[in-house]
């Protein structure tokens, strides 16, 4: 199964600033996805990156306010543009590992984010 | 709007009972769906995929099951262990792309 670390594991930011999250995977992987979960709350996805193309969106999401890349087939970038409060949540990336047999998603383990 | 609605209250268990979980969607008609554990500080684990097609998928102590007409999975922890305390989500899906419920927390009491 693949294995997934992001960078920074947390984070307290200003209002007003950006960051940006970085996901590595130990094998190369097509879809990789980034998810949104606020406290309490489930996950929500924020936009699905395949290299060589455009991320896709979800409604209610921006690339203004989240761009991504994705250079190549083990590393992915989610910026957080512009920050308030509100985007104060855990952001985590995962991707869908065709070796598996469910073609199950794998996740890391998440980016705390904290905007005062 | 689809509506993926997991126990709105945690659950808390003696070591050795079953927890039961539910799972219920509104407006959505899912191939399959999947049940993640979360820990805290941590992302999600996969445990159990159950195609539409399917009424029960086993585990080692996990159960899943899947009735299209109620619109509602089940999960099952048998004989239940301080060690099985997470957040339980559930996840549908007709493609690539995962919606999941809000969770449920198990707290297993030794």
């Amino acid at each position: 199964s693949a294995v997934i670390s992001q960078k920074p594991s947390r984070d307290i930011c200003q209002r007003g600033t950006s960051l940006t999250i970085q996901c590595q995977v130990d094998s190369q992987v097509t879809m990789m996805f980034w998810y949104r979960q606020q406290p309490g709350q489930s996950l929500t996805l924020i936009a699905t990156a395949n290299q060589g193309s455009e991320a896709t969106y979800e409604s209610g999401f921006v690339i203004d306010k989240f761009p991504i890349s994705r250079p190549n087939l083990t590393f992915s970038t989610l910026t957080v543009s512009n920050m308030s409060p509100e985007d104060s949540s855990i952001y985590l990336c995962s991707v869908e590992d065709p070796r598996t047999r469910y073609n199950e998603q794998f996740f890391g383990p998440g980016t705390r984010l904290t905007v005062l | 709007s689809q509506k993926i609605e997991q126990n709105s209250e945690a659950l808390n268990i003696q070591e050795g009972k079953t927890a039961t979980l539910t799972c219920n969607y509104t407006n959505y008609s899912p191939a399959y769906l999947q049940w993640y554990r979360q820990d805290p500080g941590r992302g999600p684990v996969f445990l159990l995929l159950i195609r539409e097609n399917e009424k029960e998928k086993r585990k080692e102590r996990l159960k899943v099951t899947f009735d299209t007409t109620l619109k509602q999975s089940l999960f099952h922890i048998t004989a239940s262990q301080p060690a099985d305390s997470a957040t339980y989500l559930c996840a549908f899906s007709n493609d690539y792309k995962l919606s999941f419920g809000a969770g449920t927390t198990v707290t297993v009491r030794a």
